[in-house]
């Protein structure tokens, strides 16, 4: 079935460096992708959105970038802050608006 | 607006025993999704709801599974007859129709002994 996919599981990043979070998706429909940072013990909180006709999109901090030639999508995090590290996690939307979400990439801020 | 309320936060079954989980969506939204997360692992889609309708439930299992949003009240998914690989947290998402925000709550976390 269709998925989507994360390159890297674990990143570890020194406190005010810049860090790339990728994501590989597979099914060329999706027309709405969404990043999400997920804290232990909590749910998933929202960080920033793109649609597909988009492929650039700048938040606070984080912008994402999305290469629909490829396929990839990104999560650019700048200044790195401690409260930064946690589990990130691509989503997208299908069809009747359910998400699929990736598998996850655990960012480790090292002070 | 006190989010989407998710309860209880933490349960514990012994195998063969009912789970009843509950999810209060935001006002207006009436849209609910139910997902599932093991350990270490991504979320599941399990089912979709509007008020009292079923939309999609391809990620539902075909027994012990169920869930239900009716007109009144909250969004419950129910799981009979629980085994130890029910355990997993399992968070709702809620979204106004026509809208894309979806917002999770703190999901529960079912143990199953």
């Amino acid at each position: 079935g269709e998925s989507v996919g994360l390159h890297l599981p674990t990143l570890s990043v020194q406190e005010g460096d810049n860090s790339i979070i990728n994501c590989a998706y597979s099914n060329s429909a999706s027309d709405y992708f969404i990043w999400y940072k997920q804290e232990s013990g909590k749910g998933p909180q929202f960080i920033i959105d793109i649609r597909s006709n988009m492929d650039k999109r700048q938040g606070q901090r984080v912008t994402v970038l999305l290469n629909k030639t490829v396929k990839h999508l990104s999560l650019q995090i700048a200044a790195t802050q401690p409260g930064d590290s946690a589990v990130y996690f691509c989503a997208e939307k299908e069809g009747n608006e359910k998400l699929t979400f990736g598998t996850g990439t655990r960012l480790t801020i090292i002070p | 607006n006190a989010g989407v309320m998710q309860n209880p936060r933490h349960l514990v079954r012994r195998r063969g025993q009912e789970a009843r989980l509950r999810c209060s969506p935001m006002k207006g939204h009436s849209h609910v999704y139910w997902y599932r997360q093991l350990p270490e692992e991504g979320l599941k889609f399990m089912v979709y709801l509007q008020k009292e309708n079923i939309i999609d439930e391809s990620g539902m299992p075909k027994e012990r599974f169920s869930a239900e949003f009716p007109k009144e009240g909250p969004s419950i998914l129910r799981i009979q007859q629980v085994v130890r690989g029910d355990s997993a947290a399992y968070f709702c998402a809620t979204k106004r129709a026509g809208e894309s925000g979806y917002t999770f709550g703190s999901g529960t976390r079912l143990t199953v002994v």
